[in-house]
């Protein structure tokens, strides 16, 4: 079974600063993605990153794809109350029937 | 364009007692994913179908949960009899076909309770 790791657990920040969030694994996934969950919702996807290395931004988002393509990371510049959600991390095992195996995910509150 | 429905948006039922979940994909996909999501966890997935054939079910817990996807658009989720640990939120997804970097839209859920 493919583990992904997510830190912090929990984040408290003020409007404007900058974040990082991280998800490790030991696994290789031939992808891997994040989504960002409001309370009382499914969970939304964000961006897909496919290729070892690769850097995708997304207005103040930023996320990288480790080179190895077992670690993954997102960053959030100037952050903004509406950046508040639980952000999970996906990695896809490349398998003919493109399975997700989700981290338990990060709490971010951004407070005004 | 519409989203996955999902319903009930709430059950509450003691142990023991059977519940079923209702879910509508978005017109035209092929793939439907039922998750469920403990308080403080992420999705886990419990049974993926493509079309109407299942295609992962190895985490579902076939002693009291089943599904199906009766042809290969709406699909319901059933646990008979439910336990206290069945307490979660049931995320059903669903995207257009098994290809890299499947883009998966999620219905907003059912919270289950189960006491």
């Amino acid at each position: 079974t493919q583990l992904l790791e997510q830190s912090p657990q929990f984040l408290s920040i003020q409007e404007g600063e900058n974040l990082t969030v991280y998800c490790n694994s030991s696994s290789v996934f031939s992808s891997l993605q994040w989504y960002r969950q409001e309370p009382g919702e499914g969970p939304v996807l964000l961006v897909t990153v496919v290729t070892g290395g690769e850097v995708k931004k997304l207005k103040r988002l930023t996320f990288q794809f480790g080179d190895a393509r077992k670690d993954s990371s997102l960053h959030i510049t100037a952050a903004q109350p509406g950046d508040t959600g639980l952000y999970l991390c996906a990695g896809a095992d490349g398998g003919s029937n493109y399975k997700l195996t989700f981290g338990k995910g990060t709490l971010l509150t951004v407070n005004p | 364009e519409a989203g996955v429905a999902q319903s009930p948006r709430y059950k509450i039922i003691e142990k023991r007692q059977s519940v079923a979940f209702w879910c509508n994909p978005i017109s035209g996909h092929a793939t439907l994913y039922w998750y469920q999501q403990i308080l403080g966890q992420g999705p886990k997935l419990l049974i993926q179908f493509q079309n109407n054939g299942v295609v992962d079910d190895s985490q579902l817990p076939k002693d009291r949960f089943s599904a199906e996807r009766l042809k290969g658009v709406d699909s319901t989720l059933k646990i008979q009899p439910a336990k206290l640990e069945d307490s979660a939120v049931y995320l059903c997804a669903s995207s257009l076909g098994l290809t890299g970097g499947e883009k998966l839209f999620f219905g907003s859920g059912t919270q289950l309770s189960v006491l």
